[in-house]
């Protein structure tokens, strides 16, 4: 089973702020993904990522697949940016597979 | 399209009684996933889907099962429901497609035992 390990667990930061959320995996994947959990449950995947980095408006995802090791960035953050950051990787390591979560990082912009 | 859709939102039962949610993935997805998440483990793999059959598996006790029907819905059963079986129950229909994997999540079923 793929381990995720997700850092850190809890970021309060002020508006206007660069954030980086840490994501790491113990088993070879072919992909990554970055969620976004808003009180209430509703969960969004914001990006599948299987080399490079990828950019969606302020946020910014980025994977190593030598390191295991992906970090999710948010530039010029917002209040509304407030939610829980999930990493996740395939249960197993391969395709054909459910999701192993991170415990995930909730995230507070202040106004 | 539509989103995915489970059913109910919100249940409560007791100890001891059986309890099944439906999932509806979008329209043309075969692929479903179930994830149970609690305060405390967070959110965990339960089974996958795939044309009606199962393809793998997370780490539950037997009292938790799934099956898809052929027009891709699923359905996931609790028997003998514990306390600790609270939780928010997720499903996911996924999409794989020239090189890309999404998963969509539904709502979630809210689950409560007494």
């Amino acid at each position: 089973k793929n381990e995720v390990e997700q850092s850190p667990q809890n970021l309060t930061a002020q508006e206007g702020e660069f954030i980086t959320i840490n994501c790491s995996y113990s088993v070879g994947i072919s992909a990554l993904h970055w969620l976004q959990q808003h009180p209430g449950g509703g969960i969004v995947s914001l990006f599948m990522l299987s080399s490079g980095k990828k950019k969606h408006g302020r946020l910014i995802a980025t994977i190593n697949i030598q390191e295991k090791h992906s970090s999710l960035h948010i530039t010029a953050s917002h209040p509304r940016d407030s939610a829980v950051y999930i990493c996740a990787a395939p249960y197993s390591g391969g395709g054909a597979d459910g999701l192993t979560f991170g415990k995930g990082t909730h995230l507070i912009i202040q106004p | 399209k539509a989103g995915v859709t489970q059913t109910p939102r919100y249940l409560i039962k007791t100890r001891g009684q059986q309890v099944t949610l439906s999932c509806s993935p979008i329209s043309g997805h075969r692929s479903v996933s179930w994830y149970q998440q609690t305060p405390g483990q967070g959110l965990q793999f339960l089974f996958e889907y795939f044309s009606e059959t199962q393809r793998n598996k997370g780490n539950f006790p037997g009292r938790f099962s799934g099956r898809q029907f052929s027009n891709s819905r699923s359905e996931m059963n609790v028997s003998t429901l514990e306390l600790g079986d609270s939780a928010l129950y997720l499903c996911a229909s996924r999409l794989t497609s020239g090189g890309l994997d999404t998963q969509y999540f539904g709502p979630g079923t809210r689950l409560t035992v007494l």
